[in-house]
Parts: C-alpha cells; structure tokens; sequence
C-alpha cells in the first residue's frame, strides 16, 4: 500500500531554514507527482507546490515562492521541502502528499509540526 | 485565486441519518475537457486528509459508497448517507482547476 513517511518534529529559530523529508514506498516513486500543504488553525489548508518526480519540474503557489523549495531524491525514493528565512507564520503542519497529475492529493503523510521560536 | 467557500461551518448528525455539506467555488471548475476539478477530503480527529472524492462526484479508492458528490460549474455537495461514528471529522472541498489549488475552510461534523 502507498505510504508516505515525513521526517519528524523541527523547532527552529527565526531567520533559519529547516528541511523536511518525504520518504514513499508501495508504489513506483516516479508514478506521481508529490505536493506539499501547509495546515495552520487561522489559515486552513494551504497548497505550496508539487514536484514530477519523474523530471523534477515544479510547480508553485507564488505565496510561497522564495519561501519553499521542492526537491527528490530518485534513488531513495524521497522528496523534500526547504523552507527558508522562517518566521512565526512559518509554524504550521506541513504535509506531503502523492498523486496524479489531476488529483495530487489521493495520499497524504501524517505531517509534520514546524514550530518558529526564538 | 479561486475561494472555495463551504456551509456550515459545522453540523450535527444522528447516526443512521444523512447529512449534506455544500461548497461554492468563485469560479467555474468545468474545464473544457468536460471535467469539473472540485474534491472532497475528511480529516479525522489528529489524522491527515484524506481523499474522499475525486472530479466532483467519483469514489476515491476504499471510500464506503455512503458518500457521494455532485454538483454544478460553481456549486457542490457532498452527501453522507447512514452517518457512522467513523464519518466524525472535518470535510473540506478543494479544487485543481487552477493555481494555486485552494481549499474551503472546511465544515465539522460531530454526532448527536
């Protein structure tokens, strides 16, 4: 079965970057595009980007461009998010999730906390 | 960017009854393949999302044929017949028509 196993917890200060990791398995990597979604309690759910994980093209929300960047990993089967220059509003659960070029989202892994404190 | 806006915000449902949740999109999802790009995601309590219904009104993969959905160009319902304790969550409609993807702010549903 699909699974997607996020990498865990991050506490970091403001102005730092962190990278989250996004490790699939139970099916062929390369089948489906991986996206990213940003859950805060005042926003909701924000999409950031995909990735083809085939060629690595991206695709951005242009909220977030300059803020993340989408990257894979073929041969571990991985794809990760760099977010960058981080603030208090950067605190949020951030999933991965997989899927086809029209549904993006069919799978989800179980997010993960950043959390922005000096 | 497309708004999804969903109604109400919460609602309550006695097992075995159904229940309908609305989604009203600020623009037109039918592309001009004929496909209307709005889905339906739960997330349970302390869960991720997941994938209820995908183009409007197919069946994700495992999803009990207890929901369903339909809809229009703007407007769209997802309806939960036979309410289980398994359905309690929170619904959200979301659409790929158009970057950036947007979803609506999503409706509770608690039992009775």
């Amino acid at each position: 079965q699909v699974q997607l196993q996020q990498s865990g917890a991050e506490l970091a200060k403001p102005g730092s970057s962190v990278k989250i990791s996004c490790k699939a398995s139970g099916y062929t990597f390369t089948s489906y595009y991986i996206s990213w979604i940003k859950q805060t309690t005042g926003q909701g759910l924000e999409y950031i980007g995909y990735i083809n994980t085939g060629s690595g093209g991206t695709n951005y929300n242009e909220k977030f461009k300059g803020k993340a960047t989408l990257t894979v990993d073929k041969s571990s089967s991985t794809a990760f998010m760099q977010l960058s220059s981080l603030t208090p509003d950067d605190s949020a659960v951030y999933y991965c999730a997989s899927g086809g070029t029209t549904t993006l989202f069919d799978y989800w892994g179980q997010g993960v906390m950043v959390t922005v404190s000096s | 960017d497309i708004v999804m806006t969903q109604a109400p915000l919460s609602v309550s449902v006695t097992p075995g009854e159904s229940a309908s949740i609305s989604c009203r999109s600020s623009k037109s999802l039918l592309h001009s393949n004929g496909i209307t790009y709005v889905y339906w995601y739960l997330q349970k309590p302390g869960k991720s999302p997941q994938l209820l219904i995908y183009r409007m009104s197919n069946l994700a993969s495992g999803v009990p044929d207890r929901f369903s959905g339909s809809g229009s160009e703007t407007d769209f319902t997802l309806k939960i017949s036979r309410v289980e304790a398994e359905d309690v969550g929170i619904y959200y409609c979301g659409q790929l028509l158009e970057n950036p993807n947007t979803f609506g702010a999503g409706t509770k549903l608690e039992l009775k």
